[in-house]
């Protein structure tokens, strides 16, 4: 098992960029949910989706974020124009509809917006 | 008020000691409910599951009490490999769906 894969690691960019942040979750799971990270804040629950499509957006902090989710093994976290405050350490999890018990993190994309 | 509260520490204790954390959560509807841990620089990772019956897994004791809305985590034998930030999550049901709202964290330093 692959586990949940993250791209890009690392991300520096300057502030008005756009920046995309993508994930492959685990074969065979039905959820998957987009998490920020930072100091201040914690662990922030963005986005998640249940089989392709967007069920609670309510965690997305702006029109400035924007997450899809075309198939069942991608998915894709969008910032456009990227801000300085948007710098912080993105999660992507899957898992499977029932139990609601084990969410499986991806390694995090580190963004830092200059 | 936060949907899930706890004190971030950092608990500093010695090896060997007994640790206790507390968790408090706001939404009394509430069903399920986790620890993660996570290390410095890597992703949350599920520790163990807090059922109505508390549960135990080696030196990992897990309990729940609805009335007051709080879960608890305790660590007895503290190891140095136990240092990590341990995270209280809460599954506050809404529509059925998974949706697990993490609390910050309280982080735990165990030393010789």
């Amino acid at each position: 098992d692959a586990g949940v894969i993250q791209s890009p690691r690392h991300e520096v960019t300057e502030m008005g960029q756009e920046v995309t942040l993508r994930c492959k979750p685990i074969s065979g799971h039905n959820s998957l949910f987009w998490y920020r990270q930072t100091m201040m804040r914690g662990l922030e629950l963005l986005i998640y989706f249940n089989n392709n499509v967007p069920i609670d957006d309510s965690g997305m902090p702006e029109d400035r974020f924007s997450a899809k989710m075309p198939n069942a093994s991608f998915s894709t976290l969008k910032i456009q124009p990227s801000e300085p405050r948007d710098s912080a350490v993105y999660f992507c999890a899957s898992s499977r509809d029932r139990p609601p018990e084990k969410l499986f993190f991806g390694s995090g994309t580190q963004l830092s917006v200059l | 008020r936060k949907e899930v509260e706890q004190d971030p520490g950092p608990f500093n204790v010695p090896e060997g000691a007994t640790v206790a954390f507390n968790c408090t959560y706001s939404n009394s509807a509430s069903q399920s409910f986790f620890w993660y841990r996570q290390d410095c620089r890597k992703e949350p990772k599920l520790l163990m599951s807090v059922y109505s019956s508390g549960n135990e897994d080696g030196r990992f004791t897990a309990q729940l009490n609805r009335a007051s809305q709080y879960i608890s985590l305790l660590i007895r034998d503290s190891k140095l490999s136990d240092s990590a930030t341990y995270l209280c999550v809460v599954n506050p049901i809404s529509g059925g769906y998974n949706k697990l709202i993490f609390g910050a964290g309280t982080r735990l330093a165990v030393h010789p």
